[in-house]
């Protein structure tokens, strides 16, 4: 299994909305409504922020959502604020029991 | 409060092995499957092998397939990675995570996310 794509990098300033993506294809992102974002901060375990596409854990603040299309899903936080500058790593399941990560996103606020 | 503690992690030489331990707290352990989830230095994540909770099946990833093994003790709470014939690309930070269930009116089911994550123990690979 290839990794998922995620750009390198994503800037943007406190309030603003900032979308991540993350593309694979057909035999994970696109075959899967399975799709999984995690926030990592330096040095810090990752913390499941996103999962099965769109749905948010407790306690996961509502500016964070996440959709698919096709081959690609996105991670949207709106309302962006210092705290939520980190890494941000997208997983996807392949079947058979095998999962796929993207590169990871880090995240700057301005 | 779930936990998971790693260790066993630290400095060994290529062709060399190494066993990892995570023990679990705060959940029953025994009705979740568990994972391992590597992370070479400034990479990203990579998913290594899982466990059901059960133990009846395990599954790795090609790249650590037949030199890996991934094992659990029900009664300790106690999930385990033996790494045989390392490499030095297997450098890297190993956490152990907990993957999500779901339940409905009947039955329960796993559900493809990890949950909960440790903080992870380094192993280094390098003569």
């Amino acid at each position: 299994q290839s990794a998922l794509t995620q750009p390198r990098s994503v800037s943007g300033s406190p309030g603003q909305s900032v979308t991540i993506s993350c593309t694979g294809g057909s035999s994970d992102v696109g075959g899967y409504n399975y799709v999984s974002w995690y926030q990592q901060y330096p040095g810090k375990a990752p913390k499941l922020m996103i999962y099965d596409v769109s749905k948010r854990p407790s306690g996961v603040p509502d500016r964070f959502s996440g959709s698919k299309s096709g081959n690609t899903a996105s991670l949207t936080i709106s309302g962006l604020q210092a705290e939520d500058e980190a890494d941000y790593h997208c997983c996807s399941y392949a079947g058979s029991y095998e999962w796929v990560f993207g590169g990871g996103t880090k995240l700057t606020v301005l | 409060e779930v936990h998971l503690l790693e260790s066993g992690g630290g400095l060994v030489q290529p062709g060399g092995s190494l066993r990892l331990s995570c023990a679990a707290s705060g959940f029953t352990f025994s009705t979740y499957a568990m994972t391992w989830v590597r992370q070479a230095p400034g990479k990203g994540l990579e998913w290594v092998s899982v466990i059901s909770g059960a133990v009846d099946s395990t599954y790795s990833a090609h790249s650590v397939k037949g030199r890996f093994t991934i094992s659990r003790d029900n009664s300790k709470n106690t999930l385990y990675l033996q790494m045989n014939s390392l490499r030095a690309e297997d450098t890297a930070i190993y956490y152990c995570a907990k993957v999500g269930r779901y339940c409905d009116s009947t039955s329960c089911y796993t559900s493809w996310r990890f949950d909960y994550w440790g903080q992870g123990t380094l192993v280094t690979v390098s003569s």
